[in-house]
């Protein structure tokens, strides 16, 4: 497994602002993903954070909106730039993390981060 | 597109009685599937997971069975607790790594 620490836990902002929100693990992993779950939905997948290189967005997202980071194999960031009420959600990192013969990777999320847009 | 769905958004059981909750998925591509709890105010928790060469895998007071005919998956939870109170979730992958997550089922457990 993976011990995943993601900060802040929960944040109140302004329109027209931006958060920045750090993931941190407690090992190196390969892949890191970054998810959003509006309020009583589902996860949806916004981006792969890939390590030296530009991250890979999903449809509906683009960089300009959110902004990734992936400086190491340990850390990520996602910025949520120039907010409004609907990028109110929980923000999640997450990490896939394999056996030795890399055939059970499994997909760990960090605690999330609450975003409340006025 | 293909999506992975619950059959019923909520779940109300009697603490003690066995819980079992459903997925339907529509990629029968998909090889790998995962179901997770999520508390609230936390992310999911990894609960268990199967590869489409099996039908049925067992871990601590939870099995998952997974049917690809009907393309059906399922987690059984023996014994309910109030602690798996929760929202829980079944993924699916196919080919790459990324997972398409259900809608999510909360289950309430009654004392």
């Amino acid at each position: 497994s993976a011990v995943i620490s993601q900060k802040p836990s929960r944040d109140i902002c302004q329109r027209g602002t931006s958060l920045t929100i750090q993931c941190q693990v407690d090992s190196q992993v390969t892949m890191m993903f970054w998810y959003r779950q509006q309020p009583g939905q589902s996860l949806t997948l916004i981006a792969t954070a890939n390590q030296g290189s530009e991250a890979t967005y999903e449809s509906g997202f683009v960089i300009d909106k959110f902004p990734i980071s992936r400086p190491n194999l340990t850390f990520s960031t996602l910025t949520v730039s120039n907010m409004s009420p609907e990028d109110s959600s929980i923000y999640l990192c997450s990490v896939e993390v394999g056996d030795s013969f890399a055939t059970n990777e499994k997909l760990f999320f960090g605690s999330g981060t609450q975003l409340s847009v006025l | 597109g293909e999506s992975v769905g619950l059959h019923l958004p909520t779940l109300s059981v009697q603490e003690g009685d066995n819980s079992i909750i459903n997925c339907a998925y529509s990629n029968s591509a998909s090889d790998y599937f995962i179901w997770y709890k999520q508390e609230s105010g936390k992310g999911p928790q990894f609960i268990i997971d199967i590869r489409s060469n099996m039908d049925k895998r067992q871990g601590q007071r939870v099995t998952v069975l997974l049917n690809k005919t009907v393309k059906h998956l399922s987690l059984q939870i023996a014994a309910t607790q109030p602690g798996d109170s929760a929202v829980y979730f079944c993924a699916e992958r196919h080919g790459d790594y990324k997972l398409s997550f259900g809608a999510g089922t909360t289950v309430t457990v009654r004392a």
